[in-house]
Formats: C-alpha cells, structure tokens, sequence
C-alpha cells in the first residue's frame, strides 16, 4: 500500500510570499493529483500530473518519478489561497488506487 | 451541470439510528466513491463504483452500504450508527478510474451521539 506523506503540516506565510508544499510517496505511481480544500470544506481539483510540471495561473505542480516526489507551488501568494492542499497519489491498479495525504494547512496573511 | 450534489449539508443522528447519505452526479461520469474525512487524517475510501450495478469496498467499509441502480446516483446507508461515523463524508466521481481528475460533492457533516 501507498504511503503519501505531505510537509509541511501547517504553514503561515505573508501575502506575496513564494510558497513550496511537498509530497513523497512510497510506491511507484500513475498519477499525483493536488487538491484544495477551502475553509468552507468543499475540494476541487488542482492538478492532475504524471511527470514533468503543469502550471495554472501562480500555481505550478512539479513531480519527480525516480525520486516519488512532488511540490506544489504558489507564486505571489494572496490570503484567497488560504486552504488545505492535499496531494494524493494514484496506482493506476483498481479503481480504488488513490491514496490521500494528510493535508497541508496554508495560512496567508496580509 | 451541477457537478456532484450531496445531501444533506449536515446531520445529527442518535446511536443506533440509520440514514441515507445521497450523491448525485451530471456528468456521466462511471466511477463514483465515497469517502470519510476525519480531523488531522486523510480522506479514506469507504466503497466505490465503477458502473450501475457494479460496487466494491474501499479501506473502511465496516458499518456502510452502497447501491448503484443508476449511473448518476450512488447513495451511502449507515445502518445503526456509532460514534465512530462521527465524520465529514465525501462523495466524488470521475470519468474512468480514480487517476483521472476526480470531482467531488460539497461534503456531509455527521455527528453521532
């Protein structure tokens, strides 16, 4: 079974700041996908990515296979970004193939 | 398309008592799941789909059930409740399996007590 760690758990940061979240898994995967819950509890997915770097607006999602690690980015950061990111890693075996991080839970400040 | 509609938004339920969770989906999607969030923890599978009439187990199905009579709606029943269902539940779906982009429902808050 997958292991997906996330780090780190809470992060406080100013407006404007480069953010770096970070996740490692333990078994080979298909696909890492980031997700952002918002204080209100619902989630939408960010990214979904088997390689390389995808980037949508300030936010850019990065994996490396060979080392099972993936970072989320977010450029110029703004109290709107201010969430749970999880990342969660996809077998690509059964239909119940993701396994979910923990969490990361991103304070922005003004 | 309203995307993944879950009801009810919230729910307080006595032990021993039983409800039905509802998830309703709009986008043909044929895999659907749902999944429990508790505090400081990850989501966790309870049971899945991957078309009408077919479901499986996920990693924490003890005490839930599913049926899946149509593609759009997957419905979760807990039958005679514990204080360990205490939890936010997640229903989503996605188009083929789960390392496609998976939409989720805005999520039921249940407490038992």
């Amino acid at each position: 079974k997958n292991e997906v760690e996330q780090s780190p758990q809470n992060l406080t940061a100013q407006e404007g700041e480069f953010i770096t979240i970070n996740c490692s898994y333990s078994v080979g995967i298909s696909a890492l996908h980031w997700l952002q819950q918002h204080p209100g509890g619902g989630i939408v997915s960010l990214f979904m990515l088997s390689s390389g770097k995808k980037k949508h607006g300030r936010l850019i999602a990065t994996i490396n296979i060979q080392e099972k690690h993936s970072s989320l980015h977010i450029t110029a950061s703004h109290p709107r970004d201010s969430a749970v990111y999880i990342c969660a890693a996809g077998s690509g075996g059964g239909a119940d193939g993701l396994t979910f991080g923990k969490g990361t839970h991103l304070i922005i400040q003004p | 398309n309203a995307g993944v509609t879950q009801t009810p938004k919230f729910r307080i339920l006595k032990i021993g008592q039983s409800m039905t969770l509802q998830c309703t989906q709009d986008m043909n999607h044929n895999y659907m799941y749902w999944y429990r969030q508790d505090p400081g923890m990850g989501l966790k599978l309870i049971y899945y789909s991957v078309g009408a009439g077919i479901t499986d187990k996920g990693e924490v199905p003890n005490g839930y059930n599913v049926s899946r009579s149509t593609t759009e709606d997957f419905p979760l029943r807990l039958e005679l409740a514990a204080p360990s269902q205490t939890s936010v539940y997640f229903c989503a779906s996605s188009v083929r399996s789960p390392i496609y982009e998976q939409y989720f429902g805005p999520g039921t808050r249940l407490t038992v007590t």
